[in-house]
């Protein structure tokens, strides 16, 4: 089945630099791939998504890459602000039989310090 | 529009009781999923329904049950309840893409959080 491995585990940066999360997938079927926060106490929400006929999306200060070759995909956050710190989950989707599941990594604990 | 409710909260059970989380969607959503969230494992799918009347099995499927009581309706079933499962879950709903590929966005419930002495 499908496995979706996510690092780093953890990541602390200054307010104002570059975060990146990376993600790598096994089941090279899988075509859609979202990113999901997670603030503390709170529940997983979507926050970006890509799909496996783009390469890249951008969404303000946020950005999602794929490369399907390689089966790895990314989420970059610039000018990160201290409402980043969160959880962030990648995910990829699995087709088993005739219906389908995302499969989470993880997870990445961001904390931005100020 | 409540989005995605779940019940209870917060539940204590000693080992071996049975419990019911419920689970109901406003949205019309087709789709319904169970996953449990624990440190460090992220989120492992239990059971997810693409559409009513269907069930399968996720990643960590046993130890539950679940039924589709309806379009808005998906619980999960605790039988024997064991101090392994004890975590935080969480029942999500979503509009599948295209006939029965599920690749829609999770709205998420607010979480329950079990713990099982």
């Amino acid at each position: 089945g499908e496995n979706v491995e996510q690092h780093p585990s953890t990541l602390s940066v200054q307010e104002g630099d570059s975060a990146v999360i990376k993600c790598t997938y096994s089941d090279s079927a899988s075509n859609y791939f979202p990113w999901y926060k997670q603030e503390l106490g709170k529940r997983p929400q979507l926050i970006i998504d890509i799909r496996s006929n783009v390469g890249e999306k951008k969404d303000q200060r946020i950005a999602v890459t794929l490369n399907k070759t390689a089966k790895h995909f990314s989420l970059h956050i610039t000018e990160t602000q201290p409402e980043d710190s969160a959880v962030y989950f990648c995910a990829a989707n699995h087709y088993g039989g005739s219906q389908g599941n995302l499969i989470f990594g993880k997870g990445t604990k961001l904390s931005v310090k100020p | 529009n409540a989005g995605v409710t779940q019940t209870p909260k917060f539940q204590v059970l000693k080992t071996g009781q049975s419990m019911t989380l419920q689970c109901a969607q406003d949205m019309n959503h087709n789709s319904m999923y169970w996953y449990r969230q624990d440190p460090g494992m992220g989120l492992r799918l239990i059971y997810y329904s693409a559409s009513e009347g269907t069930t399968d099995k996720g990643e960590v499927p046993n130890g539950y049950n679940v039924s589709r009581l309806n379009k808005r309706e998906f619980s999960l079933r605790l039988e024997s309840a064991a101090p392994s499962q004890t975590s935080v879950y969480f029942c999500a709903s979503s509009f599948p893409q295209s006939g029965t590929r599920i690749g829609g966005e999770l709205f998420f419930g607010e979480g329950s959080r079990l713990t099982v002495l």
